[in-house]
Protein backbone atom coordinates (compact mmCIF):
# COMPACT_ATOMS: atom_id res chain seq x y z
CA UNK A 1 0.00 0.00 0.00
CA UNK A 2 2.71 2.27 0.16
CA UNK A 3 4.60 5.02 -2.28
CA UNK A 4 1.42 7.07 -3.66
CA UNK A 5 -1.29 8.64 -0.90
CA UNK A 6 -4.33 11.15 -1.37
CA UNK A 7 -5.64 12.94 1.10
CA UNK A 8 -8.39 13.38 2.76
CA UNK A 9 -10.02 9.90 2.49
CA UNK A 10 -13.70 11.77 2.47
CA UNK A 11 -14.39 15.08 1.41
CA UNK A 12 -17.85 16.98 1.63
CA UNK A 13 -18.14 20.08 -0.27
CA UNK A 14 -21.05 22.57 -0.49
CA UNK A 15 -22.55 23.42 -3.76
CA UNK A 16 -20.07 26.23 -5.70
CA UNK A 17 -17.18 25.62 -3.30
CA UNK A 18 -13.84 24.54 -5.04
CA UNK A 19 -11.95 21.62 -3.12
CA UNK A 20 -8.45 20.79 -3.63
CA UNK A 21 -7.66 17.00 -3.66
CA UNK A 22 -4.03 15.80 -2.65
CA UNK A 23 -1.87 13.16 -4.22
CA UNK A 24 1.83 12.30 -3.41
CA UNK A 25 3.95 9.50 -4.38
CA UNK A 26 7.48 8.61 -3.20
CA UNK A 27 7.81 6.08 -6.16
CA UNK A 28 10.32 8.88 -8.00
CA UNK A 29 7.82 7.76 -10.45
CA UNK A 30 7.50 10.40 -13.67
CA UNK A 31 3.73 9.80 -15.13
CA UNK A 32 0.68 10.64 -12.61
CA UNK A 33 -2.65 10.69 -13.36
CA UNK A 34 -5.66 11.47 -12.15
CA UNK A 35 -9.01 9.52 -12.71
CA UNK A 36 -12.87 9.62 -12.29
CA UNK A 37 -14.80 6.77 -11.00
CA UNK A 38 -18.82 6.42 -11.32
CA UNK A 39 -20.72 3.47 -10.63
CA UNK A 40 -21.19 1.56 -14.55
CA UNK A 41 -18.51 3.97 -15.52
CA UNK A 42 -14.92 2.64 -15.23
CA UNK A 43 -12.27 4.74 -14.76
CA UNK A 44 -12.49 7.90 -16.69
CA UNK A 45 -8.91 10.23 -17.17
CA UNK A 46 -8.99 13.41 -16.03
CA UNK A 47 -5.58 14.78 -16.44
CA UNK A 48 -2.39 13.40 -16.76
CA UNK A 49 1.24 14.59 -16.28
CA UNK A 50 4.26 13.22 -18.15
CA UNK A 51 6.77 15.33 -16.66
CA UNK A 52 7.23 17.97 -13.77
CA UNK A 53 5.51 21.56 -15.17
CA UNK A 54 3.59 19.93 -18.02
CA UNK A 55 0.07 18.12 -17.75
CA UNK A 56 -2.58 17.10 -20.32
CA UNK A 57 -6.19 17.17 -20.59
CA UNK A 58 -7.86 13.55 -20.59
CA UNK A 59 -11.33 13.01 -21.77
CA UNK A 60 -13.16 14.48 -18.90
CA UNK A 61 -10.95 17.55 -17.81
CA UNK A 62 -13.93 19.94 -17.95
CA UNK A 63 -14.67 21.93 -14.45
CA UNK A 64 -10.98 20.34 -13.31
CA UNK A 65 -7.77 22.25 -13.06
CA UNK A 66 -4.33 20.58 -11.67
CA UNK A 67 -0.78 21.64 -11.26
CA UNK A 68 2.39 20.18 -11.35
CA UNK A 69 5.28 22.27 -9.66
CA UNK A 70 6.89 18.99 -7.64
CA UNK A 71 7.53 15.30 -9.09
CA UNK A 72 6.09 13.94 -5.74
CA UNK A 73 2.87 16.02 -6.11
CA UNK A 74 -0.23 16.13 -8.85
CA UNK A 75 -2.77 17.79 -6.77
CA UNK A 76 -6.57 17.96 -8.72
CA UNK A 77 -8.82 21.02 -7.53
CA UNK A 78 -12.51 20.26 -7.96
CA UNK A 79 -14.02 23.45 -9.18
CA UNK A 80 -17.78 24.76 -8.85
CA UNK A 81 -17.79 24.61 -12.90
CA UNK A 82 -18.17 20.89 -12.36
CA UNK A 83 -21.72 20.07 -12.75
CA UNK A 84 -21.66 16.83 -11.16
CA UNK A 85 -18.62 16.13 -9.04
CA UNK A 86 -19.86 13.48 -6.78
CA UNK A 87 -17.93 10.57 -7.59
CA UNK A 88 -14.45 8.36 -6.47
CA UNK A 89 -11.67 9.92 -7.32
CA UNK A 90 -8.34 8.09 -7.53
CA UNK A 91 -5.00 8.98 -8.36
CA UNK A 92 -1.97 7.02 -10.19
CA UNK A 93 1.54 7.25 -10.89
CA UNK A 94 3.48 5.20 -13.42
CA UNK A 95 7.30 5.17 -14.46
CA UNK A 96 5.64 6.21 -17.89
CA UNK A 97 3.17 6.02 -19.69
CA UNK A 98 3.76 2.21 -20.67
CA UNK A 99 3.87 0.62 -17.85
CA UNK A 100 2.47 -0.18 -15.01
CA UNK A 101 -0.08 2.39 -13.01
CA UNK A 102 0.37 2.17 -9.10
CA UNK A 103 -2.90 3.29 -7.54
CA UNK A 104 -3.85 5.74 -4.81
CA UNK A 105 -6.19 4.53 -2.16
CA UNK A 106 -8.54 7.00 -3.44
CA UNK A 107 -11.12 10.15 -2.40
CA UNK A 108 -14.38 9.97 -1.99
CA UNK A 109 -16.35 13.78 -2.89
CA UNK A 110 -19.69 13.80 -1.86
CA UNK A 111 -21.39 17.81 -2.65
CA UNK A 112 -24.24 18.33 -0.13
CA UNK B 1 -16.79 7.14 -28.23
CA UNK B 2 -15.51 3.79 -27.01
CA UNK B 3 -11.77 3.22 -27.46
CA UNK B 4 -12.19 0.11 -25.13
CA UNK B 5 -15.10 -1.97 -25.08
CA UNK B 6 -15.46 -4.60 -22.38
CA UNK B 7 -17.84 -7.72 -21.74
CA UNK B 8 -19.56 -8.99 -19.84
CA UNK B 9 -20.31 -6.22 -17.43
CA UNK B 10 -21.33 -9.09 -14.75
CA UNK B 11 -20.48 -12.73 -14.73
CA UNK B 12 -21.55 -14.89 -12.16
CA UNK B 13 -19.93 -18.55 -12.05
CA UNK B 14 -19.03 -21.41 -9.57
CA UNK B 15 -16.12 -22.08 -7.88
CA UNK B 16 -14.06 -24.20 -9.49
CA UNK B 17 -15.15 -22.93 -12.95
CA UNK B 18 -13.72 -20.94 -15.32
CA UNK B 19 -14.40 -16.60 -15.84
CA UNK B 20 -13.36 -15.60 -19.53
CA UNK B 21 -13.45 -11.35 -19.95
CA UNK B 22 -13.19 -9.54 -23.12
CA UNK B 23 -11.96 -6.72 -24.53
CA UNK B 24 -11.28 -4.87 -27.63
CA UNK B 25 -9.53 -1.79 -28.27
CA UNK B 26 -9.88 0.82 -31.53
CA UNK B 27 -6.00 2.36 -31.41
CA UNK B 28 -3.88 -0.15 -33.61
CA UNK B 29 -0.64 1.36 -32.34
CA UNK B 30 -1.83 0.35 -28.93
CA UNK B 31 1.08 -2.20 -27.83
CA UNK B 32 0.32 -2.49 -23.88
CA UNK B 33 -2.27 -3.96 -22.16
CA UNK B 34 -2.94 -4.62 -18.38
CA UNK B 35 -5.69 -5.89 -16.33
CA UNK B 36 -6.66 -4.33 -12.88
CA UNK B 37 -8.66 -6.24 -9.84
CA UNK B 38 -10.65 -4.05 -7.80
CA UNK B 39 -12.61 -5.21 -4.67
CA UNK B 40 -15.18 -3.40 -3.10
CA UNK B 41 -13.72 -0.30 -1.78
CA UNK B 42 -10.22 -0.55 -2.70
CA UNK B 43 -8.15 1.07 -5.22
CA UNK B 44 -6.91 -1.22 -8.30
CA UNK B 45 -4.26 -3.39 -8.11
CA UNK B 46 -2.84 -4.89 -11.60
CA UNK B 47 -2.66 -8.56 -11.46
CA UNK B 48 -1.54 -9.15 -15.09
CA UNK B 49 -0.54 -7.22 -17.96
CA UNK B 50 0.66 -7.92 -21.53
CA UNK B 51 2.46 -6.26 -24.64
CA UNK B 52 2.20 -6.84 -28.10
CA UNK B 53 5.14 -8.39 -28.76
CA UNK B 54 3.51 -11.80 -27.20
CA UNK B 55 0.52 -13.56 -27.72
CA UNK B 56 -0.08 -15.53 -24.13
CA UNK B 57 0.82 -14.77 -20.93
CA UNK B 58 0.45 -16.93 -17.71
CA UNK B 59 0.52 -16.50 -14.26
CA UNK B 60 -0.21 -19.18 -12.14
CA UNK B 61 -4.47 -19.48 -12.49
CA UNK B 62 -4.79 -16.11 -14.31
CA UNK B 63 -3.69 -16.02 -18.55
CA UNK B 64 -4.24 -12.96 -20.98
CA UNK B 65 -4.42 -13.71 -25.01
CA UNK B 66 -4.31 -11.00 -27.40
CA UNK B 67 -4.83 -10.90 -30.77
CA UNK B 68 -3.78 -7.81 -32.70
CA UNK B 69 -5.12 -8.75 -35.82
CA UNK B 70 -8.68 -8.73 -34.29
CA UNK B 71 -7.70 -6.07 -31.82
CA UNK B 72 -9.09 -7.91 -29.03
CA UNK B 73 -7.73 -9.33 -25.61
CA UNK B 74 -9.09 -11.74 -22.57
CA UNK B 75 -8.84 -12.53 -19.54
CA UNK B 76 -8.92 -15.86 -18.47
CA UNK B 77 -9.01 -16.86 -14.68
CA UNK B 78 -9.27 -21.15 -14.25
CA UNK B 79 -10.35 -22.64 -10.80
CA UNK B 80 -12.14 -19.88 -9.94
CA UNK B 81 -12.53 -18.91 -5.85
CA UNK B 82 -14.34 -16.77 -3.97
CA UNK B 83 -11.79 -14.31 -3.17
CA UNK B 84 -11.54 -13.53 -7.77
CA UNK B 85 -15.31 -11.74 -6.75
CA UNK B 86 -14.16 -8.31 -7.84
CA UNK B 87 -14.41 -5.97 -10.12
CA UNK B 88 -11.96 -6.44 -13.41
CA UNK B 89 -10.88 -3.90 -15.75
CA UNK B 90 -9.20 -4.01 -18.91
CA UNK B 91 -7.30 -1.19 -20.40
CA UNK B 92 -5.21 -0.45 -23.35
CA UNK B 93 -2.70 2.63 -24.31
CA UNK B 94 -4.83 5.36 -26.67
CA UNK B 95 -2.69 7.68 -28.64
CA UNK B 96 0.45 6.63 -26.95
CA UNK B 97 0.02 8.42 -23.95
CA UNK B 98 -2.24 7.20 -21.23
CA UNK B 99 -3.95 3.94 -20.48
CA UNK B 100 -7.83 3.88 -21.64
CA UNK B 101 -10.28 1.00 -19.39
CA UNK B 102 -13.21 -0.42 -20.47
CA UNK B 103 -16.27 -0.17 -17.88
CA UNK B 104 -15.63 -2.79 -15.52
CA UNK B 105 -17.02 -6.44 -14.95
CA UNK B 106 -18.15 -7.55 -12.27
CA UNK B 107 -17.51 -11.06 -11.51
CA UNK B 108 -19.04 -13.29 -8.54
CA UNK B 109 -17.77 -16.41 -7.59
CA UNK B 110 -20.32 -18.22 -5.70
CA UNK B 111 -19.41 -21.26 -3.18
Amino acid sequence: DGGITQSPKYLFRKEGQNVTLSCEQNLNHDAMYWYRQDPGQGLRLIYYSQIVNDFQKGDIAEGYSVSREKKESFPLTVTSAQKNPTAFYLCASSPDERNEQFFGPGTRLTVL
Amino acid sequence: GENVEQHPSTLSVQEGDSAVIKCTYSDSASNYFPWYKQELGKRPQLIIDIRSNVGEKKDQRIAVTLNKTAKHFSLHITETQPEDSAVYFCAAIISGYALNFGKGTSLLVTP
